[in-house]
């Protein structure tokens, strides 16, 4: 079954501290996509980060970094150099193509960062 | 370019009454996906839709929710004589199915909250 894993409930950092968020997943498909969302406490969904399966490289957006192990069904986010803005939820999601696109997400990790 | 617009932000219903939650998909986006997330929870996948077609709907309860995405206009929530437990965000994203890269992959509304009284 299709399925995404985050196994830390909630961590805290402290600033200025690199940070790596482990997501893994569960699919069949050979064909997907491997997202990173942020919500603050204001509740709304920020896109931060998206891997396709084919893209032979990490992924990387300023601060932010997706440690992509294809074999080790794995999607980990590295946030460099935290920031006290950091501290939000954050959700790994995965894109399953070759189930007419269907997005499912995971049960998120709580990242505290500590000034 | 507006984003994907969801109204109402806040509702607030008695047990029994019927809760309707709109989603304007971006401009150029064909698809629309729904889900639900309860407080200090992550995000349940309820139904996924293009206009006037349902793709998926494996998350949606068997009873007194349905959604549709009608040719004109937004695409529609209904939780017909709600409970206590309907109470959560109710989050709507869009999608353009062709030419996704990245970002623009699924944009996300500000989320419904509903409120079962």
């Amino acid at each position: 079954a299709q399925k995404i894993t985050q196994t830390q409930p909630g961590m805290f950092v402290q600033e200025k501290e690199a940070v790596t968020l482990d997501c893994t997943y569960d699919t069949s498909d050979q064909s997907y996509g491997l997202f990173w969302y942020k919500q603050p406490s204001s509740g709304e969904m920020i896109f931060l980060i998206y891997q396709g399966s084919y893209d032979e490289q990490n992924a990387t957006e300023g601060r932010y970094s997706l440690n992509f192990q294809k074999a080790r069904k794995s999607a980990n986010l590295v946030i460099s150099a935290s920031q006290l803005g950091d501290s939000a939820m954050y959700f790994c999601a995965m894109l399953m193509e070759g189930r007419d696109d269907k997005i499912i997400f995971g049960k998120g990790t709580r990242l505290h960062i500590l000034p | 370019n507006a984003g994907v617009m969801q109204n109402p932000r806040h509702l607030v219903r008695r047990r029994g009454q019927e809760a309707r939650l709109r989603c304007s998909p971006m401009k150029g986006h064909s698809h629309v996906y729904w889900y639900r997330q309860l407080p200090e929870e992550g995000l349940k996948f309820m139904v996924y839709l293009q206009k006037e077609n349902i793709i998926d709907e494996s998350g949606m309860p068997k009873e007194r929710f349905s959604a549709e995405f009608p040719k004109e206009g937004p695409s529609i929530l209904r939780i017909q004589q709600v409970v206590r437990g309907d109470s959560a965000a109710y989050f709507c994203a869009s999608s353009p199915r062709q030419g996704r890269s990245g970002a623009n992959v699924l944009t996300f509304g500000a989320g419904s909250r509903l409120t079962v009284l």
